[in-house]
């Protein structure tokens, strides 16, 4: 059982650029969540996205978006970067309705904007 | 609006010596109650969990968390500590809501452990 997976581990991108984040779900899962987690600060949720639907926002812009695919892995996608968006991202997995309602987490990405 | 307070940003601890990692939530019903650890540079690997039953949970590298409904805490313990426990801890709840497993992670506790 192959666990979570996310790519790139590290990104530097310049201000105003778009940036694409990728996460892999543990095998079986349906359901993947996007955190944001600042320096020194606990992860912030971003959004979930169950059987390919959009299940759930926090408090971010729209710029902020992503997409599940069939076979459950994801993307993040953020527009017109700006420095606070500076942080690692972390895209956890879970299957919505199992026994255990447990998320598992990705070692991340770490985005450094410029 | 569910919130998590971890009231201590870093404690230090000889190795050997027991711990105890304090949190407090925010929320009007009994929520799915976590804590994660994070090494530098890694993502959060699950130490336990509480769900219902019996409030004093087992955990994975020893830990065990109690969780006190009057109090509204889950705080995490170890009785001995070891120098690879040095970390990053997270206490998170599930308000059980509309999102599945959305988690509100309280600010973290840094952990030093002294030879």
């Amino acid at each position: 059982e192959t666990g979570v997976t996310q790519s790139p581990t590290h990104l530097i991108k310049t201000r105003g650029q778009q940036v694409t984040l990728r996460c892999s779900s543990q095998s079986g899962h349906n359901t993947v969540s996007w955190y944001q987690q600042a320096l020194g600060q606990g992860p912030q949720f971003i959004f979930q996205y169950y059987r390919e639907e959009e299940n759930g926002r926090g408090n971010f812009p729209p710029r902020f978006s992503g997409l599940q695919f069939p076979n459950y892995s994801s993307e993040l996608n953020v527009n017109a970067l700006e420095l606070d968006d500076s942080a690692l991202y972390l895209c956890a997995s879970a299957l919505a309705g199992g026994r255990t309602d447990t998320q598992y987490f990705g070692p991340g990405t770490r985005l450094t904007v410029l | 609006a569910q919130s998590v307070t971890q009231p201590d940003i870093h404690i230090t601890v000889s190795e050997g010596a027991s711990l105890e990692l304090r949190c407090n939530y925010s929320y009007g019903a009994t929520p799915y109650l976590f804590w994660y650890v994070q090494s530098p540079g890694q993502g959060l690997q699950l130490l336990l969990k509480y769900f219902s039953g019996d409030t004093l949970v087992q955990g994975i590298k020893g830990f065990e968390a109690e969780f006190k409904r009057s109090q509204s805490s889950f705080n995490l313990r170890k009785p001995s500590v070891h120098w690879s426990d040095a970390a990053e801890y997270f206490c998170a709840v599930d308000d059980r809501g509309s999102t599945l497993g959305r988690l509100y992670f309280g600010r973290g506790t840094q952990l030093t452990v002294w030879p």
